[in-house]
């Protein structure tokens, strides 16, 4: 079958560095995707990698490793509107999007 | 207001009513998408579109029917609501199905099925 691992929850304080990992299993793979979701409200996204190595857009960064199934998003200077769930994706071979149950990030001051 | 809209924001509903979701979105995409969220789940695929005209059943068909008759809607119907059912309902509309474009999504449809 295919699947997506993620933590259900993680704690971190303000202005900290958060690593948020995931490792997947899956039909041949088109890229992975990570997505912020606030409590109530619709998943945005953030980051895509399909090659090997690290994303940096701001304080977020985005880490795959195809060979080992595994990626992570890393959030940095962490603020209290981080305080979200973020959702990893993958697209298969077929190009649908597995999803991951989400990281609940709580942020504390 | 670009973007991809919902309507209604939540619905409590009898079992056995038919119910229809609307979804609409203004970016001119060509892929669009239903998903459902529950707590503890990713979200699941129920049904997609990869062009107007063209419809393809996901993960969690059973109970739903959707019709793409144009670009911009693409309408959920549940022809006889179940409690299992009660779901937040997510639309999202991408550029492409096959690129590996970011998907927008609407803000959801609350469903309760009671």
């Amino acid at each position: 079958g295919q699947n997506i691992d993620q933590p259900t929850e993680m704690t971190a304080t303000e202005g900290a560095i958060v690593q948020i990992n995931c490792t997947y299993q899956t039909s041949g793979f088109n890229g992975l995707f990570w997505y912020q979701q606030h409590a109530g409200e619709a998943p945005t996204f953030l980051s895509y990698n399909v090659l090997d190595g690290l994303e940096e857009k701001g304080r977020f960064s985005s880490f795959l490793s195809r060979s080992k199934g595994y990626s992570y998003l890393l959030l940095k200077e962490l603020q209290m509107k981080d305080s979200a769930s973020y959702l990893c994706a993958v697209m298969n071979s077929n190009y649908q999007l597995i999803w991951g149950a989400g990281t609940k990030l709580i942020i504390k001051p | 207001i670009a973007g991809i809209t919902q309507a209604p924001t939540s619905q409590i509903l009898a079992a056995g009513r038919r119910m229809t979701l609307r979804c609409t979105q203004d970016m001119r995409h060509n892929a669009m998408y239903w998903y459902r969220q529950d707590l503890g789940l990713g979200l699941r695929l129920i049904h997609y579109s990869n062009t107007a005209g063209t419809t393809g059943k996901g993960e969690v068909p059973d109970g739903y029917s959707v019709s793409r008759a144009n670009t911009d809607d693409f309408p959920l119907t549940l022809a006889s609501a179940v409690p299992s059912q009660t779901s937040v309902y997510f639309c999202a509309s991408s550029d492409s199905a096959e690129m590996n474009t970011e998907a927008f999504f609407g803000q959801g449809t609350r469903l309760t099925v009671v």
